[in-house]
């Protein structure tokens, strides 16, 4: 059975500081996407990652790929009030066929 | 700006009635897929459709849900009879579906209540 874990599942950090968000999966993928999900919204793309070894940066976030660890991080550099949302880590299956994580609720704190 | 469009946005019902939810993809996207949300089970694939086909449906329960696409355009999941377990959102999302995905499109989701 294909497992898609996220820790931590809720992060609490200041403004300023940085911290690394986990995605372990449980078989083989090279495809793996992020997206940010605000409260009561719908979700939003943030990175695709395609291949071992990727790596993506937008703003203060920065994703990347280890395909043989089966682990992809999101990394937060001197984090905002406006980051506060869930993050969700997404794995492409065979057929396209997306399993995702059970996502991580980051709260920025002033 | 290309958007996948979901009606309706909010669905209030009793126990028992047929809901039907409607999704128009992004024109030009091949790959439609249906997703429910709830605090409990997280994100649930429920269905997709790739040029129209249903690709899987194992996420469904198969002897209530239903899902079609009547055209490119156009993919529908309904629910008959609906019970309030059945109480999410369900999104609908699209993509390109030629190997590997670029990503999917998420729409705003349909809030469902079944008293």
């Amino acid at each position: 059975e294909l497992k898609v874990e996220q820790n931590p599942l809720f992060l609490s950090m200041q403004e300023g500081k940085n911290y690394t968000i986990y995605c372990n999966y449980s078989t083989t993928s090279d495809r793996l996407y992020w997206y940010r999900q605000d409260p009561g919204k719908s979700l939003e793309s943030l990175f695709v990652l395609l291949s071992n070894g990727a790596v993506k940066q937008e703003g203060r976030l920065m994703a990347s790929l280890d395909t043989k660890a089966r682990l992809s991080t999101l990394h937060i550099t001197a984090a905002v009030h406006d980051l506060s949302a869930t993050y969700f880590c997404a794995v492409d299956m065979v057929g396209n066929q997306f399993y995702f994580g059970t996502g991580t609720s980051l709260t920025v704190i002033p | 700006d290309a958007r996948v469009t979901q009606t309706p946005r909010d669905k209030v019902t009793e126990m028992g009635q047929e809901v039907t939810m409607r999704c128009q993809p992004i024109l030009g996207h091949n790959t439609v897929f249906w997703y429910r949300q709830t605090m409990m089970q997280g994100l649930e694939l429920l269905a997709y459709f790739r040029n129209r086909a249903p690709l899987d449906d194992s996420g469904m329960p198969k002897d209530r849900f239903s899902a079609e696409m009547p055209d490119a355009t156009l993919a529908t999941l309904k629910i008959q009879p609906s019970e309030p377990r059945d109480s999410a959102v369900y999104f609908c999302a699209s993509g390109l579906g030629t190997g590997a995905m670029e990503t999917q499109y998420f729409g705003p989701g349909t809030r469902l209540l079944v008293l």
